[in-house]
């Protein structure tokens, strides 16, 4: 089946650590992103990719880091300096870039510290 | 369970009835509009868009309406079922040069009574 699969479902961090979120889709689609979503609020945009070898940083970025070496993976690190990171973390993709399509989601993975 | 539905608006029905549920965008200049269902634990699913050059689009059991004069965009839900039962969320693009911003709205909590 097509689709958008991320890993692990359950994640927990310690202090000063760095964790590292997967997301690979089969749907060959040139455009993936990472969002964050916090209880009674709507996705926040942390990083997109356009095509293959390039990343642009979206609404709040501070904290997190992102690799797009290969078309199929978009691998989120939240990083130490990422100070509030529970939350649960959505990656999406789309065919192309380009704003009349709808993205389409994997199923999350949520982060809590220890 | 999942907690993104906490703090949300709820909408309460009764199983077979007709259920509405409202959305107001905030840019007029928005031109592709998405509607999406997520269920307890899981990621956002598509359920229908839009383009801005319709006021309505029919799925199956599910209408979108688009008012631009006061930029409101409605889901209504046919006959709703206990599968029903989810976070529904609007989405709006608005497409500038060479680039476009994707926004999500908070939500609505829709809970079916059998």
């Amino acid at each position: 089946d097509g689709g958008i699969t991320q890993s692990p479902k359950y994640l927990f961090r310690k202090e000063g650590q760095n964790v590292t979120l997967s997301c690979e889709q089969n749907l060959n689609h040139d455009a993936m992103y990472w969002y964050r979503q916090d209880p009674g609020q709507g996705l926040r945009l942390i990083y997109y990719s356009q095509i293959v070898n390039d990343f642009q940083k979206g609404d709040i970025a501070e904290g997190y880091s992102v690799s797009r070496e290969k078309k199929e993976s978009f691998p989120l690190t939240v990083t130490s300096a990422q100070k509030n990171p529970t939350a649960f973390y959505l990656c999406a993709s789309m065919e192309k870039f380009r704003g009349n399509q709808p993205q389409h989601f994997g199923d999350g993975t949520r982060l809590s510290i220890l | 369970g999942e907690s993104v539905g906490l703090h949300l608006p709820t909408l309460s029905v009764q199983e077979g009835d007709n259920s509405i549920i409202n959305c107001a965008y905030s840019n007029s200049a928005s031109d592709y509009f998405i509607w999406y269902k997520q269920e307890s634990g899981k990621g956002p699913q598509f359920i229908i868009d839009i383009r801005s050059n319709m006021d309505k689009r029919q799925g199956q059991r599910v209408t979108v309406l688009l008012n631009k004069t006061v930029k409101h965009l409605s889901l209504q839900i046919a006959a709703t079922q206990p599968g029903d039962s989810a976070v529904y969320f609007c989405a709006e693009t608005y497409r500038g040069a060479g680039s476009y911003q994707l926004t999500f709205g908070k939500g609505t909590k829709l809970s079916v009574i059998p």
